[in-house]
This record gives structure tokens, C-alpha cells and sequence, in this order.
């Protein structure tokens, strides 16, 4: 099956500075890629939707200048979360879907993000 | 607010009994998907219900989409250790011109011995 691979696994990094996170789709290519981002014992809450060669939509109430989203290849789309701040330490999951419409979709294995 | 909702939140069973997962949107969904996610893990799909009513089995498990729609089940017979995790229910809102996955609220299994 599809294989999604996300990098790093985990990162602490201070407050202030930026972190990139990076989702690679290993064995298909992947025009559109979802991040999401969940906090301890909830639920996925789509922050935006990634896509290849034009600029990624983000849901409403995410800031866009602060989530960075780039999508410059068919297997590679990458999050920064610029000026981190303590509030934005939580866990981001990319994920990619299988061609066709309303398919399933392949999750990364996330990035736990610790701003101290 | 979310317009997937799932109960109960929490769930903590002994092992060999039986497990339920409600799911119901406040609006009509195209599918329901299912996933499991681990403690510490990603979610990983288990399946998905196309069709009005329609009754899909996986070993012990049993995933039910409702006639409207709008709402879906997930049944773990005589659980196991092994199924402790979070289990979502996910659907495709059309909202505007996108159709997007919106997750469950979840439900969160402990399977003790």
C-alpha cells in the first residue's frame, strides 16, 4: 500500500525559531497532501491542504504566514512553523490520499513538536 | 464546531468483552472511513462504507453505515489487548467547492486483562 514517510519524528526547539517538517510520498506521487495537527487525546483537525506547484489552502483560523506550506514536488511537500511559540507545540501528521475521489488516506507517522 | 461527533469518548473494557463506537454527522457524508491510531502512533485506515446501510466485517470487527448517512458504528467483539487505541470515524463534507475529511470526535478503547 501507499506509503507515507514524515521527518523528524520528533523536534524541540526554542521559542522564536523556525522548525520544517518534511512528508514524502514513498511509492506514488501525490499532487495534494493534508496536514493536520492534534493535540493530546483529541481528535485531527485539518490545518491545510498542500498542492503541487500552486499555493496550499488552509482552513479557516490557521495563519498562513506562520504555517508555512510548500509543495514543490509530486513526492514532497514540506510545514514550517515560523516563530514558534510554546502554544504551537503539538503533534502534526501529514497525509496523502489514493487517486480517486473520497479515497482513503495514508498518514505520516507525525512530528511531535515541543516549543520551549 | 465539529460536525463529526463520537461516543463515548472513553471506553475501558476487559478483555473478552464486547466494544461499540457511535459516530454521527450533522450532515449527510458521501463515505464513512474508519482508522485506528495507537498510543503514540498515526492513524492507520481500517475501512470504507460506500453505500446507504451498507454492514462491512473484519474478523471481530463489524462497521455499519446508517441508512440516512449520517451516521455509523464500529463493534469489536470479545476484545482484545491488542485493540486498545483511538478509533475515528472519518466522512467527506462537501463544503463550497471541496470536498474535505472531517474526523470524528474519537473514542478512545483500554482493554485490560
Amino acid at each position: 500500500g501507499a506509503v507515507v514517510s514524515q521527518h523528524p519524528s520528533w523536534v524541540i526547539c526554542k521559542s522564536g525559531t523556525s522548525v520544517k517538517i518534511e512528508c514524502r510520498s514513498l511509492d506514488f506521487q501525490a499532487t495534494t497532501m493534508f496536514w493536520y495537527r492534534q493535540f493530546p487525546k483529541q481528535s485531527l483537525m485539518l490545518m491545510a491542504t498542500s498542492n503541487e506547484g500552486s499555493k496550499a489552502t488552509y482552513e479557516q483560523g490557521v495563519e498562513k504566514d506562520k504555517f508555512l506550506i510548500n509543495h514543490a514536488s509530486l513526492t514532497l511537500s514540506t510545514l514550517t512553523v515560523t516563530s514558534a511559540h510554546p502554544e504551537d507545540s503539538s503533534f502534526y501528521i501529514c497525509s496523502a490520499r489514493d487517486p480517486g475521489v473520497n479515497s482513503p488516506l495514508h498518514f505520516g507517522n507525525g512530528t511531535r513538536l515541543t516549543v520551549t | 464546531g465539529q460536525q463529526v461527533m463520537q461516543i463515548p469518548q472513553y471506553q475501558h473494557v476487559q478483555e473478552g468483552e464486547d466494544f461499540t463506537t457511535y459516530c454521527n454527522s450533522s450532515t449527510t457524508l458521501s463515505n464513512i472511513q474508519w482508522y485506528k491510531q495507537r498510543p503514540g502512533g498515526h492513524p492507520v485506515f481500517l475501512i470504507q462504507l460506500v453505500k446507504s446501510g451498507e454492514v462491512k466485517k473484519q474478523k471481530r470487527l463489524t462497521f455499519q453505515f446508517g441508512e440516512a448517512k449520517k451516521n455509523s458504528s464500529l463493534h469489536i467483539t470479545a476484545t482484545q489487548t491488542t485493540d486498545v487505541g483511538t478509533y475515528f470515524c472519518a466522512g467527506y463534507l462537501n463544503t463550497g467547492t471541496a470536498s474535505k475529511l472531517t474526523f470524528g470526535t474519537g473514542t478512545r478503547l483500554q482493554v485490560t486483562l
